[in-house]
């Protein structure tokens, strides 16, 4: 098992384009989360998924942020028309059971410029 | 909504000693997590607390729990400059499956 994967590392992109990632997590994990960190903070929930069905998103994802995870493997994360204040480290991280340690992935650092 | 308070946010030490961390939350949990983070990495699990009055060690860190008080401690020992990163505590809602950090705790180590 070689934890949870994250892609791209980093990502570049102009203002108003459109962002994926993608989140492999710990092979059958069936809780996959998404968190945003910014410089000098603690990371700020995003959403979550048990198995394939998506069941809480926090307010911080507007709707330009939407995520899927089909067939509750993989997840994507995509972000439309990126603002500036979209820079930040996305973390995925997966749990197997709802108070189970989470294990992090190594994010992808978005920067928008 | 919970909110996590971790103190100090920066933390400098010498090598040798002792020191603790605090990470106060605002409502009902029933987990708490330590994680580590080095600049430019990800996060790295160090601690489970599943219950009132856990207390875990490894190494040179113990972390324990006290849900009445709603506090949990990341103590030092005998620190090492291998230590110098920034600890974050998280904590569950007993109602939900989001974390919520703490702003974190950058301890510098030095020799």
């Amino acid at each position: 098992d070689t934890g949870v994967s994250q892609n791209p590392r980093h990502k570049i992109t102009k203002r108003g384009q459109n962002v994926t990632f993608r989140c492999d997590p710990i092979s059958e994990h069936n809780r996959l989360y998404w968190y945003r960190q910014t410089l000098g903070q603690g990371p700020e929930f995003l959403t979550y998924f048990q198995n394939e069905a998506q069941l809480e998103k926090s307010r911080l994802l507007s709707d330009r942020f939407s995520a899927e995870r089909p067939k509750g493997s993989f997840s994507t994360l995509e972000i439309q028309r990126t603002e500036q204040g979209d820079s930040a480290m996305y973390l995925c991280a997966s749990s197997w059971g709802r108070r189970a340690e989470a294990f992090f992935g190594q994010g992808t650092r978005l920067t928008v410029v | 909504e919970l909110k996590v308070e971790q103190n100090p946010l920066f933390l400098s030490m010498q090598e040798g000693k002792n020191y603790t961390i605090y990470c106060n939350y605002s409502t009902t949990s029933d987990r708490l997590y330590w994680y580590r983070q080095d600049p430019g990495k990800s996060l790295e699990s160090l601690f489970v607390l599943l219950s009132n009055g856990a207390v875990k060690q490894e190494g040179r860190l113990m972390a324990s729990l006290d849900t009445k008080a709603r506090l949990s401690t990341l103590h030092i020992t005998a620190a090492v400059h291998d230590l110098s990163a920034t600890y974050f505590c998280a904590v569950g809602e007993t109602s939900g499956s989001r974390l919520t950090f703490g702003e974190g705790t950058q301890l510098t180590v030095n020799p």
